[in-house]
C-alpha cells in the first residue's frame, strides 16, 4: 500500500539548518510532483513547496523562498527539504504529499515535528 | 494568492444527522477545489477533489457540490467516525496552493 515516511525533525535553534527526507513505498514516485505542507500547533495547514516529479521544476511559498529547498532522489523513492536559517515560525509539523491531481494530494505522511526554539 | 474561507467554524451536529460545511474563495477557482478530513494525530484524508469526484475508498455519504468561489461538503447521516476537521483546497491558481481555516465537526 501506498506509504509516505517523514523523518528528520527535531529541535533546533534558530538560524540554524535541518533537512527533512520523506521516504516513499508502495508506488513510484518518480510518476508523480510531491508536496511538503506543514501545520503550526493548533493552526491550519500551509503549503510550503512542490517538485516536478522529475525535479526540473520547484516552486515554493514565499515564506520559505530562499531558506528552503526540495530535492527529490527518485532512484530512493524518497523527497527531501533543506531548511536554512530557520526562524521561529518555522515551528510546525511538515508532511510531504502525493499529488495526482494536479494540486490535489492523495497521500500524506503522518509528518515530523520542527521546533525552532533558542 | 486566493483567500480559502470556511464556515461555520464549528459545527455541532447529531449522529444519524446532515451536515453542510461551506467554504468560499476570494476569486474563483473553476472546479479545482478539494475537501480534507483531519483527525487528531492523523494526517489529511482526500475525500473530494475537483470539488464534485469522491477519492479512492470515501463513502457515498460525503458529498461536493460548487463551482466558482461557492463550494459545499454535505456529510448526509452523520457516523461517529465523521466527527473531524474538514478543510478546503484551492490548487485552480497555484502556486500557493491555499486551504481554508477548517470547519470542526463535533457531536452535539
Amino acid at each position: 500500500q501506498v506509504q509516505l515516511v517523514e523523518s528528520g525533525g527535531g529541535v533546533v535553534q534558530p538560524g540554524r539548518s535541518l533537512r527533512l527526507s520523506c521516504a516513499a513505498s508502495g508506488f513510484s514516485s518518480s510518476s508523480y510532483p510531491m508536496h511538503w505542507v506543514r501545520q503550526a500547533p493548533g493552526k491550519g495547514l500551509e503549503w510550503v513547496a512542490v517538485i516536478s516529479y522529475d525535479g526540473s521544476n520547484k516552486y515554493y511559498a514565499d515564506s520559505v523562498k530562499g531558506r528552503f529547498t526540495i530535492s527529490r532522489d527518485n532512484s530512493k523513492n524518497t523527497l527531501y527539504l533543506q531548511m536554512n536559517s530557520l526562524r521561529s515560525e518555522d515551528t510546525a509539523v511538515y508532511s510531504c504529499a502525493r499529488d495526482p491531481h494536479g494540486g490535489a494530494f492523495d497521500y500524506w505522511g503522518q509528518g515530523t515535528l520542527v521546533a525552532v526554539s533558542s | 494568492e486566493i483567500v480559502m474561507t470556511q464556515s461555520p467554524a464549528t459545527l455541532s451536529v447529531s449522529p444519524g444527522e446532515s451536515a453542510t460545511l461551506s467554504c468560499r474563495a476570494s476569486q474563483s477557482v473553476s472546479s479545482n477545489l478539494a475537501w480534507y478530513q483531519q483527525k487528531p494525530g492523523q494526517a489529511p484524508r482526500l475525500l473530494i477533489y475537483g470539488a464534485s469526484s469522491r477519492a479512492t475508498g470515501v463513502p457515498a455519504r460525503f458529498s461536493g457540490s460548487g463551482s466558482g468561489t461557492e463550494f459545499t461538503l454535505t456529510i448526509s447521516s452523520l457516523q461517529s467516525e465523521d466527527f473531524a476537521v474538514y478543510f478546503c483546497q484551492q490548487y485552480n491558481k497555484w502556486p500557493p496552493v491555499t486551504f481554508g481555516g477548517g470547519t470542526k465537526v463535533e457531536s452535539k
